[in-house]
């Protein structure tokens, strides 16, 4: 299947500061994702971006199909944003629900 | 709307007993998905369903087997449980046409299974 890497794999900052994370994949898709899990487990999608750049509020996304990345962009951090961010693909080709996972990135955000 | 719901949200089994997790949406979704998640792990498909009366396997499906009951419910079954079966199970669906990003998925709250 598809690979996917996320980075960096744990982050914490400080209430305010802003922050970006990737995620890189291994061949061309045509379904990008990026969830985020909060501290009780909850499951939360952010973002259908296979391609192009889209905005919500304090988070924005851009995924370059061509290089093989997507960036979610976290401004203005605040501690609810606290919790572990999934990018999650579906290559070409595949079953568009047919979602593979990267590993997470960690985010604590202190006050 | 109650979105995607799942039953229980906790279990404990002894090994090789056996048990089903209950998966239902109310979003008049098409396609349903099993997936497991282990510690420090991202999520990885266990079976899928595309449209009512289909399933197929996904990356880790040996130990399960699913049933698509009907457009709303979606169960999966452990036969014979196993230690390595302990794990955070979640139920998800997509398919909503017409809204521009039918292909997002929508996970339930999850259901924590000890094997013991």
């Amino acid at each position: 299947g598809i690979q996917v890497e996320q980075s960096p794999p744990d982050l914490i900052l400080q209430e305010g500061a802003n922050s970006t994370l990737r995620c890189n994949f291994s061949d061309s898709v045509n379904n990008l994702q990026w969830f985020h899990q909060n501290p009780w487990g909850q499951l939360i999608n952010l973002f259908y971006i296979p391609s192009g750049t889209k905005q919500n509020g304090r988070l924005s996304a851009t995924t370059v199909a061509t290089e093989r990345y997507s960036l979610l962009y976290i401004s203005s951090s605040q501690t609810t944003d606290s919790g572990v961010y999934f990018c999650a693909v579906a290559g070409r080709g595949s079953t568009l629900g047919r979602l593979y996972f990267g590993r997470g990135t960690q985010l604590t955000v202190w006050s | 709307n109650a979105g995607v719901t799942q039953t229980p949200k906790f279990q404990v089994l002894k090994t090789g007993q056996s048990m089903t997790l209950q998966c239902a949406q109310d979003m008049n979704h098409n396609s349903m998905y099993w997936y497991r998640q282990d510690p420090g792990m991202g999520l990885r498909l266990i079976y899928y369903s595309a449209s009512e009366g289909t399933t197929d396997k996904g990356e880790v499906p040996n130990g399960y087997n699913v049933s698509r009951l009907n457009k709303r419910e979606f169960s999966l079954r452990l036969e014979s449980a196993a230690p390595s079966q302990t794990s955070v199970y979640f139920c998800a669906s997509s398919g909503k046409w017409g809204t521009g990003s039918q292909e997002t998925q929508y996970f339930g709250p999850g259901t924590r299974l000890l094997v013991l």
